[in-house]
């Protein structure tokens, strides 16, 4: 199975809630990402969490890791049409290793 | 500050050409990266460099070479360009010690007929 995986699509009323969920493998993981790809562009990171970590909020995001489960989510509170993007978990172990990137979700906002 | 420049933004090419895309950066960060976005495989891994002068291979890098003379700059090459090529590359780079962030370019869409 892959190292990474995340549902592809996830649609969403304007005003409401996202939550974006992400599964890792590698237990010895360091760091954890979530990026924001908008169309016609590259990827910018949102935010990152270290794996001592179990929450981290910046304004209207909010990562939530369990390390037990391998689990990470990202919720993105008062969705607005301008969240519209393809949103890439991905995990490192650090030390110049790689980040292994997830698939991507699209996220679709509608009023 | 420009980040990550990437050029040309798109091209057209015909199987057989040998291509160059071009990447810069201008944070001075000692890592650098070549991935290619496929619909529905997400990002692939094309080449790395660790540092000026190095390189390493990365989950699809048969078909493509890549080249660190120095710090700033970080080419991928074609050598001779096939359909399956086609794709929207990103180049990025990293910094060692600011938790692997990666800053990715703009892109580069590639069509090869």
């Amino acid at each position: 199975g892959e190292d990474v995986e995340q549902s592809l699509f996830l649609s969403v009323r304007e005003g409401d809630s996202s939550v974006i969920n992400c599964t890792y493998t590698d237990s010895s993981s360091t760091y954890l990402y979530w990026y924001k790809q908008e169309p016609g562009a590259g990827l910018q990171l949102l935010t990152y969490i270290f794996s001592n970590m179990d929450m981290k909020q910046d304004q209207r995001l909010t990562v939530l890791l369990n390390k037990k489960d391998k689990h990470l989510s990202l919720r993105i509170a008062d969705t607005q049409t301008g969240d519209s993007a393809i949103y890439f978990c991905a995990e490192s172990i650090g030390g110049s290793y790689i980040p292994t990137f997830g698939r991507g979700t699209s996220l679709i906002v509608h009023p | 500050i420009a980040g990550i420049t990437q050029a040309p933004t798109s091209q057209i090419l015909a199987a057989g050409r040998r291509m160059t895309l071009r990447c810069t950066q201008d944070m001075r960060h000692n890592a650098m990266y070549w991935y290619r976005q496929d619909l529905g495989l997400g990002l692939r891994l094309i080449h790395y460099s660790n540092t000026a002068g190095t390189t390493g291979k990365g989950e699809v890098p048969d078909g493509y070479s890549v080249s660190r003379a120095n710090t700033d700059d970080f080419p991928l090459t074609l050598a001779s360009a096939v359909p399956s090529q086609t794709s929207v590359y990103f180049c990025a780079s990293s910094a060692t010690g600011e938790a692997d962030t990666q800053y990715f370019g703009p892109g580069t869409r590639l069509t090869v007929l």
